[in-house]
C-alpha cells in the first residue's frame, strides 16, 4: 500500500520553516526519507525505525507516530539547497521493500 | 570513496527488444536494489539482491530479471520491451538489506521506449 504525502508541493522563502508528513493504512516497521534534485539520483536523509531509533542528517529533523503510522520530517530555516522532490519510504515489516509516496516538491526562493 | 555507478546512463530501444542496464555497488555494500520511476512518480521497487539470489521482488511480470555477481555488481534486463517500461531505472546499495540502513542511490539509467 504505497503511502500518502502532504502537501504534493510546498514554496517557500529562505528562512521559513516547512512540514512534510506521510501516512499509512498499514501498520509500520521504518520509515525513510530522501530528497531528489532535478536530474539527479535520491539522497538519503533519515531513517526512523519502531521503537524510536533515529538515523539520518544533523540539520533535518523528524517524527513518526507508530500508532498512528504517520511520519512528518521538519525542515526549518531552509534553504536554496533545500529545494527538490521529497520522498517518503514505508516498511511495513523489518527487511520487506521499500514502498514509495509520490514524493512532494518543495521549492525555496531567495 | 566511489558512489553506486550505472550505466549506461540513456538508452533508446524499439518496442520488442530487449535491454541490460548494469550497476557497481557503493564500497562495502553488499545489496543492490532496483527501482523504476516514471516521470513525477517515487522510485517502484523491482527486486532486490543479496549474496546473488534474488531476495524480494515488487509487481513486475516475469519480463523483469536480475543477476548479481560475486563482486555484488548486478544487471537488470528487460526482454520484450513495451512502450510503457521507458522511465529512470534507478539502483541502490545497502549493507544487509533494509530497516537500519540508508541506501545509496545511482544517478539511473534513462530508458526510452520508441
Amino acid at each position: 500500500q504505497q503511502p500518502v504525502q502532504s502537501p504534493q508541493a510546498v514554496i517557500l522563502r529562505e528562512g521559513e520553516d516547512a512540514v512534510i508528513n506521510c501516512s499509512s493504512s498499514k501498520a509500520l516497521y521504518s520509515v525513510h526519507w530522501y530528497r531528489q534534485k532535478h536530474g539527479e539520483a535520491p539522497v538519503f536523509l533519515m531513517i526512523l525505525l519502531k521503537g524510536g531509533e533515529q538515523k539520518g542528517h544533523e540539520k533535518i529533523s523528524a517524527s513518526f507516530n507508530e500508532k498512528k503510522q504517520q511520519s512528518s520530517l521538519y525542515l526549518t530555516a531552509s534553504q536554496l539547497s533545500y529545494s527538490g522532490t521529497y520522498f517518503c519510504g514505508t516498511e511495513g515489516q523489518a527487511g520487506t521493500a521499500l514502498i514509495f509516496g509520490k514524493g512532494t516538491t518543495l521549492s525555496v526562493s531567495s | 570513496d566511489a558512489g553506486v555507478t550505472q550505466s549506461p546512463t540513456h538508452l533508446i530501444k524499439t518496442r520488442g527488444q530487449q535491454v541490460t542496464l548494469r550497476c557497481s555497488p557503493k564500497s562495502g555494500h553488499d545489496t543492490v536494489s532496483w527501482y523504476q520511476q516514471a516521470l513525477g512518480q517515487g522510485p517502484q521497487f523491482i527486486f532486490q539482491y543479496y549474496e546473488e539470489e534474488e531476495r524480494q521482488r515488487g509487481n513486475f511480470p516475469d519480463r523483469f530479471s536480475g543477476h548479481q555477481f560475486p563482486n555484488y555488481s548486478s544487471e537488470l534486463n528487460v526482454n520484450a520491451l513495451l512502450l510503457g517500461d521507458s522511465a529512470l531505472y534507478l539502483c541502490a546499495s545497502s549493507l544487509g538489506g533494509y530497516s537500519n540502513q540508508p541506501q545509496h542511490f545511482g544517478d539511473g539509467t534513462r530508458l526510452s521506449i520508441l
